[in-house]
């Protein structure tokens, strides 16, 4: 099985901050890669697919980057509500998912 | 507008058989899969399977082999998934998700969750 490890595990940080959040692959997923967004009670959103496509609606202050085992997501400007929890999750090889960053406001 | 709607909260015994239902409106419900993904309280996504709603087609992760199954039926554009032999590690939301036709990719729409608590 793939292992995606996140890192931090948690994130504080303030309105317009530039946040980024890095995923690492076991292996190598090429670009085989997706990012969500997940607020308390809700389900998750996607945010990024093939590592680096913003998905429809989603704001361009949102970008993915990386290829092979390691991954990022950048948050621009970070703004009130983006305070949540992000996953990644691979898909080359069925589907696993990272343990999660939560973003909290400093 | 694409919807996935599930079935209500389900409280079982261990042991015990849970069926939850995902009815998807707002596109051709034949040309994508389904994925169901669970999450425990406090846990990270964990994958259970996926089907294909063109031809039936399964993979489910190798953890749950043998007591999962997932079935759809298209005349109501329902996906459907079952655990068997419940454990109180069971004790999860479980989401339905759009996927791919033919193998998992990223999921973009998703259903609201189904709470199973198992206890006895």
């Amino acid at each position: 099985d793939i292992q995606m490890t996140q890192s931090p595990s948690t994130l504080s940080a303030s309105v317009g901050d530039r946040v980024t959040i890095t995923c690492r692959a076991s292996q190598s997923i090429s670009s085989w890669l997706a990012w969500y967004q997940q607020k308390p009670g809700k389900a998750p959103k996607l945010l990024i697919y093939k590592a680096s496509s913003l998905e429809s609606g989603v704001p361009s202050r949102f970008s993915g980057s990386g290829s092979g085992t390691e991954f990022t997501l950048t948050i621009s400007s970070l703004q009130p509500d983006d305070f949540a929890t992000y996953y990644c999750q691979q898909y080359s090889s069925y589907l696993t998912f990272g343990g999660g960053t939560k973003v909290e406001i400093k | 507008q694409v919807q996935l709607v599930q079935s209500g909260a389900e409280v079982k015994k261990p042991g015990a058989s849970v069926k939850v239902s995902c009815e998807a409106s707002g596109y051709n419900f034949t040309t994508y899969g389904i994925s169901w993904v669970r999450q425990a309280p406090g846990q990270r996504l964990e994958w259970m399977g996926w089907i294909s709603a063109d031809n039936g087609n399964t993979n489910y992760a190798q953890n749950l082999q043998g007591r999962v199954s997932m079935t759809t039926g298209t005349s109501t554009s329902t996906a459907y998934m079952e655990l068997r032999s419940l454990r109180s590690d069971d004790t999860a939301v479980y989401y339905c998700a759009r996927d791919g036709r033919y193998s998992s990719g990223w999921l973009d729409y998703w259903g609201q969750g189904t709470l199973v608590s198992v206890s006895s």
